[in-house]
């Protein structure tokens, strides 16, 4: 069962158009991460979202985190070739014996062409 | 400082081998993570350490798996009698801070490309 649903799966785009991402549950998240991950290396972390209806900004990534810490999206502004890789959300509840680990989602495949 | 390090980089080993990957945590971090990846997909989680002790091994596909930590640093994923559907990135991940902070982060090594032939 995937506790997180991340769409769309795969995204191409060209240079310079905007786009979202989005990470659904049904389940209430106690922090919800956003990572990023090129091949044949490791996911890098681009941002921790804790607070529901938190906003972060990376230059031209913004970050949201929904009221009900259920959701999120991550908005990319004028997509450039280097924003292309895998984005991955991840998510952690802290109760009993799931202390400590992350939920993934499946991840976005992001192409950005020149 | 020295980030997360995995050995070895690619493993392709024979269907029924056993097989041990190998993770050094940045130093200081008490939590390691373990995971999988299929080609495409998510991340999977196998195992969390805090420390030496595994208090979450839910994600362990089978008994054929198993991992351990010594000294609260190395960590050592091992997989008995090898099958193609073993086949996959492993990950290692580690974070200063596991439990009921808020908020962490984790940091991945570059994984392990195991194949099984």
């Amino acid at each position: 069962t995937q506790l997180l649903e991340q769409s769309p799966q795969f995204l191409s785009i060209q240079e310079g158009e905007n786009l979202t991402v989005y990470c659904n549950s049904s389940s209430v998240f106690s922090s919800l991460q956003w990572y990023r991950q090129e091949p044949g290396e490791g996911p890098v972390l681009l941002v921790t979202v804790v607070t529901g209806g938190e906003v972060k900004k990376l230059k031209r990534l913004t970050f949201q985190f929904g009221d009900a810490r259920k959701d999120s999206s991550l908005h990319i502004t004028a997509a450039q070739p280097g924003d292309t890789g895998l984005y991955l959300c991840a998510g952690a509840i802290f109760r009993g014996s799931t202390l400590g680990r992350l939920y993934f989602g499946r991840g976005t495949q992001l192409t950005v062409w020149p | 400082g020295a980030g997360v390090s995995q050995s070895p980089s690619n493993k392709v080993t024979e269907k029924g081998k056993d097989v041990e990957l190998r993770c050094d945590p940045i130093s200081g971090h008490t939590a390691l993570y373990w995971y999988r990846q299929s080609l495409g997909q998510g991340l999977e989680f196998l195992i969390y350490f805090q420390g030496n002790s595994a208090p979450d091994k839910s994600g362990l596909p089978s008994d054929r798996f198993s991992a351990e930590r010594t000294g609260g640093s190395v960590s050592t994923l091992t997989i008995q009698r090898t099958q193609q559907e073993d086949s996959a990135v492993y990950l290692c991940a580690s974070s200063l801070v596991g439990g009921i902070v808020p908020s962490y982060e984790q940091y991945f090594g570059p994984g392990t490309r195991l194949t099984v032939t």
